[in-house]
């Protein structure tokens, strides 16, 4: 159970260019997912928490215009990298947490979204 | 700010031995801690999960907690190659969204 599907795995697109990643909850119900960003050899950043029906929440440092998320139903969160541009080549990682599992269940990742822009 | 603390390693252990991995958080409300390993250019998968003081197992690995210390430690027994990968440690908040922080991991090499 509780599995999270993201993508495309791999986007490689040109700088100016726009690319939509997509996190889906397939077997549970998430009003909230959380997208994650990581450069080689570091950690997790949290980026934005996606709420179901509502405005994400930016993490400080974060543009809001440049990396829009949307979250149009309780299965799907989307984020979207507007032009795109050499330095936001990363792995991007979304993750959710089905509360069905309790108060201290864990989040679910995806498999994560190279992507590569040139 | 919120911080998980992690040494990065590598830490080396022959196979067969005890891997013990360690994490300190600042966050007092933090409520749950978990374990992920990362394999390089993968995804994180959750190794195990705790919210009590104690310990707690499970097959190989055993997780500890000690709120009072803000500390938090992995103990994998009888280590294996496949184990060889990153561990991060998370830190989940009591409050708003219940946000989960990284530490910066510690990779693991478990020599045959």
């Amino acid at each position: 159970g509780a599995v999270v599907s993201q993508h495309p795995s791999r986007v490689i697109c040109k700088s100016g260019t726009s690319v939509k990643i997509e996190c889906r909850s397939l077997d549970f119900q998430a009003t909230t997912m959380f997208w994650y960003r990581q450069f080689p050899k570091k950690s997790l950043m949290l980026m934005a928490t996606s709420n179901e029906g509502s405005k994400a929440t930016y993490e400080q440092g974060v543009e809001k215009d440049k990396f829009l998320i949307n979250h149009a139903s309780l299965t799907l969160s989307t984020l979207t990298v507007t032009s795109a541009h050499p330095e936001d080549s990363s792995f991007y990682i979304c993750s959710a947490r089905d509360f069905v599992e309790g108060q201290h269940s864990p989040l679910h990742f995806g498999n994560g979204t190279r992507l590569t822009v040139t | 700010q919120k911080e998980v603390e992690q040494n990065s390693g590598p830490l080396s252990v022959p196979e067969g031995a005890i891997a013990s991995l360690n994490c300190t958080y600042s966050d007092r409300g933090s409520q749950s801690f978990f374990w992920y390993r990362q394999y390089s250019g993968k995804s994180p998968e959750l190794i195990m999960f705790i919210y009590s003081n104690g310990d707690k197992e499970d097959g190989r690995f055993t997780a500890q907690l000690n709120k009072a210390s803000q500390y938090v430690s992995l103990l994998i027994r009888d280590s294996q190659p496949s184990d060889s990968a990153t561990y991060l440690c998370a830190a989940q908040s009591s409050g708003g969204y219940q946000k989960v922080t990284f530490g910066t991991g510690t990779k693991l090499q478990v020599i045959p």
